[in-house]
């Protein structure tokens, strides 16, 4: 069955990088991606990687992809006050759904 | 990318009323959804928005309590009917492009009193 995983919360200081992880269990996912909430928003889509990637960049996101532990990281670099927001990880599987599966959100704390 | 306007962004509403939510896509897109974030909570999908036929409902989502419309490529309609209290939540329209990016409108922010 499908089940994302994230931590649920994480605090940094302002300049740091920020790294927030995410588990899933279904092994045939084919995109797995990174959005930001922010408060009475909705939901920002920063980054998706394909299953058979192991790294993206984009500017400060990095993704990283480890299939054989179907573990997704996010790091931020530089983090700014204004990166504070829910983080969700979200998965599409299995090959022909459409549809995402979400974790729990993990909200990222930027201390000045 | 694609722009996703939804409308009312937010409504307070009655016990025992139905409220339809708009999602207007600025492109024609095969793929709609429509979530559910109740609060403090994650996303949850209600259903697969189908041009030309009926929504497809996840487990525990039924057609008579959030019949979902979708005439035409670039617009889709969701219904609550008989809300309860337990029907407060965030109700987010989703379109996937052909890129493989999903994105989401702003969400209606439903509350029912």
């Amino acid at each position: 069955g499908e089940d994302v995983e994230q931590s649920l919360f994480l605090s940094v200081r302002e300049g740091d990088s920020s790294v927030i992880n995410c588990t899933y269990t279904d092994s045939s996912s084919t995109y797995l991606y990174w959005y930001k909430q922010e408060p009475g928003a909705g939901l920002q889509l920063l980054t998706y990687i394909f299953s058979n990637m192991d790294m993206k960049q984009d500017q400060r996101l990095t993704v990283l992809l480890n299939k054989k532990d179907k573990h997704l990281s996010l790091r931020i670099a530089d983090t700014q006050t204004g990166d504070s927001a829910i983080y969700f990880c979200a998965e599409m599987a299995p090959p022909g759904r459409r549809a995402l599966t979400f974790g729990s959100g993990t909200r990222l704390q930027v201390q000045p | 990318s694609a722009v996703i306007s939804q409308k009312p962004s937010r409504d307070i509403c009655q016990r025992g009323t139905s409220l339809t939510i708009q999602c207007q896509v600025d492109s024609q897109v095969t793929m709609m959804f429509w979530y559910r974030q109740q609060p403090g909570q994650s996303l949850t999908l209600i259903a697969t928005a189908n041009q030309g036929s009926e929504a497809t409902y996840e487990s525990g989502f039924v057609i008579d309590k959030f019949p979902i419309s979708r005439p035409n490529l670039t617009f889709s309609t969701l219904t609550v009917s008989n809300m309860s209290p337990e029907d407060s939540s965030i109700y987010l329209c989703s379109v996937q492009t052909g890129t493989g990016e999903l994105f989401f409108g702003e969400g209606s922010r439903l509350t029912v009193l």
